[in-house]
């Protein structure tokens, strides 16, 4: 069956490090997504891209970056490690049809210290 | 820029209907969507409207859709337990576009 992971599931990590979460899906979906999801903000766009060599910032990409070197994979990396980046991670794909239902992977829980 | 409000939460006993609410801005969204969230797990469709109906039913659920006002529902009949969970509302316009989503209503189904 199709589907999307993310590692690691849990990472603890010190502030200023470099950290770079996974993110594989083999729906062979164009597009991917990053999200954060923090506690009295619900879900926002970190990263996204429309398919490989493409990408894209979102609301809050300030810190992160992504590369689209092939269609399964979106790495997301944190460049310096902050504590407010400490939120847990989702990933998502979806194709470029219409209604673009997002399939979302299980999350990946950080923390900065 | 876009916006999605939702209220935060919900609490109701087995047996009765839920009804979530939600506020958009964008009058250019295409689709609405709720999404569900169970514990410790990622988001999941579980339904979706466009922008040009009023309603949809789906077993359990309906959604209803006011468009002069931008308010979405999601009305759940007959709530169980295990329709305990985070529901997002999302809006978006179909295709090569991003979704909005609101903050998450938590509902909570007592027995």
């Amino acid at each position: 069956d199709a589907e999307i992971t993310q590692s690691p599931r849990h990472k603890i990590t010190e502030t200023g490090r470099q950290v770079t979460l996974a993110c594989h899906q083999t729906w062979n979906h164009n597009n991917m997504f990053w999200y954060r999801q923090d506690l009295g903000h619900g879900l926002r766009l970190i990263h996204y891209s429309y398919g490989v060599q493409d990408t894209n910032k979102g609301e809050v990409s300030d810190g992160y970056s992504v590369s689209r070197s092939n269609t399964e994979d979106l790495p997301l990396t944190l460049e310096s490690a902050a504590s407010s980046q400490t939120s847990v991670y989702f990933c998502a794909s979806s194709t470029s049809s219409v209604p673009d239902e997002q399939f979302f992977g299980p999350g990946t829980r950080l923390t900065v210290l | 820029g876009e916006d999605v409000e939702q209220s935060l939460f919900l609490s109701v006993r087995e047996g009765d209907s839920s009804v979530i609410n939600c506020t958009y801005t964008d009058s250019s969204s295409t689709y609405l969507y709720w999404y569900k969230q169970e514990p410790g797990a990622g988001l999941q469709l579980l339904t979706y409207i466009f922008s040009n109906m009023d309603m949809k039913q789906d077993q359990r659920l309906t959604v209803l859709l006011n468009k002069k006002d931008k308010h979405l529902s999601l009305r759940i009949a007959d709530t169980q337990t295990g329709d305990s969970a985070i529901y997002f509302c999302a809006e978006g316009e179909g295709g090569y576009s991003t979704l909005t989503f609101g903050k998450g209503t938590m509902l909570l189904v007592s027995p």
